[in-house]
């Protein structure tokens, strides 16, 4: 069956780094999100991306974070400086064509540490 | 704004007796509502979703739900409980209008053996 695939599993960074978090979406997929999960917390939506360009996004995704599908088969999210409250798990996930009522399909997550 | 709630952070149940995790929900529109598994150190997995039809939904490892409308609930059911079902459980909706899904707090189930 297939699955979305994140790397990696975990990164530690320090404060004012810069991140980059990839996923390989399923392959016949066109819609793409990212959400975060802060430890304890619940799942936090922060953007969603269909024909190379974002749909949508939320409050949390300033400008900061950006996201980019650099091939066919890619998509990444990428953190500038990164900042303690940053730490979370980020979880990767993707959809096909029926439209609003197309099931989500997530991959396992990094886990994201900010020093 | 569409919102889940999902009032007990933990439900323990017996090993063998039927399991029930609340969802109840508040949207301005058509509800499309999913449940979600969380095993330690993965990610979510889906379990069963209620687009429209028939208000009793069936999914994976088991898993049922039924939706009700007059309650605004969606509550997630499994005639008889395994060890292996222990997990955290998320409901969730999509946002009207959006690809957003809202998730709830979740709850973490716990099968006792």
């Amino acid at each position: 069956e297939p699955e979305v695939t994140q790397t990696p599993s975990h990164q530690v960074t320090q404060m004012g780094q810069e991140v980059i978090l990839r996923c390989v979406p399923i392959s016949n997929h066109l819609y793409f999100y990212w959400y975060r999960q802060i430890l304890g917390q619940k799942v936090e939506f922060l953007v969603s991306f269909y024909n190379n360009e974002i749909s949508e996004k939320s409050e949390i995704f300033d400008d900061q974070f950006s996201v980019e599908r650099p091939d066919g088969s890619n998509f990444t999210l990428k953190i500038r400086s990164t900042k303690l409250e940053d730490s979370a798990m980020y979880f990767c996930a993707s959809s096909g064509l029926a439209g609003y009522t197309d099931t989500q399909y997530f991959g396992p997550g990094t886990r994201l540490t900010v020093l | 704004a569409q919102s889940v709630a999902q009032p007990e952070d933990q439900v323990n149940v017996a090993e063998g007796n039927p399991l029930t995790v609340k969802c109840t929900y508040s949207v301005s529109g058509n509800p499309y509502l999913f449940w979600y598994v969380q095993y330690p150190n993965r990610g979510l997995q889906f379990l069963l979703k209620y687009i429209t039809g028939d208000n009793l939904v069936k999914g994976s490892y088991g898993f049922e739900a039924e939706f009700n409308k007059s309650q605004t609930s969606f509550h997630l059911k499994k005639p008889s409980a395994l060890v292996s079902d222990s997990a955290l459980y998320f409901c969730a909706v999509r946002d009207e209008g959006t690809y957003k899904y809202i998730f709830g707090t979740g709850t973490r189930l716990k099968v006792l053996a």
